[in-house]
């Protein structure tokens, strides 16, 4: 167990909708990492927060957003669903003086859109 | 970021030792170089880190030569649960994001 806790675990619903994907970091981890895994593209990075704000962006689409919140959990909104938005979406989180690198990955959400 | 590359897949027996490489050739002098190992449908999981020379942990051991430029990670009598994708990460100090290649992916056979 990372200490790294993602709801819903699986989700399934139509083109054209919207959803949001949450996380909750380690206690005391102030970053947060979204991620999107497809079989075709891999594990991709979307974002980063760091205590609130907006760290680092990555391959995130418009349509999605996301948000740190003061009691440093996130949420992930995903909307205008398309059936290539289905993937598994990974939460992590990290210290701040920890090892370089070293991320605590949540077991992730499972997208399914139909 | 330092690119790196790592073999597609490798199978192994149970049992013998299995060391995957990985060559980062524009690794800079700030960099660590980080292994994380992914079971399917599961988010990865850190295993190792070293800087240089060689590292030991209860999963694994990581050697880097003096030059950096490369890494092996050695996983030793490996057994079907060993069977994952393994990623080989160049990262510098700090909170910053990982980037992710496509790993290798690790078959043990009984």
């Amino acid at each position: 167990d990372s200490g790294v806790t993602q709801t819903p675990k699986h989700l399934i619903t139509a083109t054209g909708q919207r959803v949001t994907l949450r996380c909750s970091p380690r206690s005391g981890d102030l970053s947060v990492y979204w991620y999107q895994q497809s079989l075709d593209q891999g594990l991709q990075f979307l974002i980063q927060y760091y205590n609130g704000e907006e760290r680092a962006k990555g391959n995130i689409l418009e349509r999605f957003s996301a948000q740190q919140f003061p009691d440093l959990h996130s949420e992930l909104n995903l909307s205008s669903l398309e059936l290539g938005d289905s993937a598994l979406y990974f939460c992590a989180s990290s210290v701040s003086q920890g090892r370089a690198g070293e991320l605590f990955f949540g077991e992730g959400s499972r997208l399914t859109v139909l | 970021l330092a690119k790196t590359t790592q073999p597609i897949s490798m199978d192994s027996y149970e049992g013998q030792e299995v060391n995957i490489t990985c060559s980062h050739n524009n690794i800079a002098t700030n960099d660590y170089i980080t292994w994380y190992q992914q079971f399917p449908s599961q988010g990865p999981r850190f295993i190792i880190q070293g800087y240089k020379t060689k590292v030991t942990n209860e999963v694994a051991s990581l050697f880097i030569p003096a030059d950096r430029k490369s890494s092996t990670l050695s996983l030793p009598r490996v057994s079907l649960s060993d069977t994952a994708v393994y990623y080989c990460l160049v990262v510098l100090r700090g909170n910053t994001p990982l980037v992710f290649g496509k790993g290798t992916r690790l078959s043990v056979i009984a």
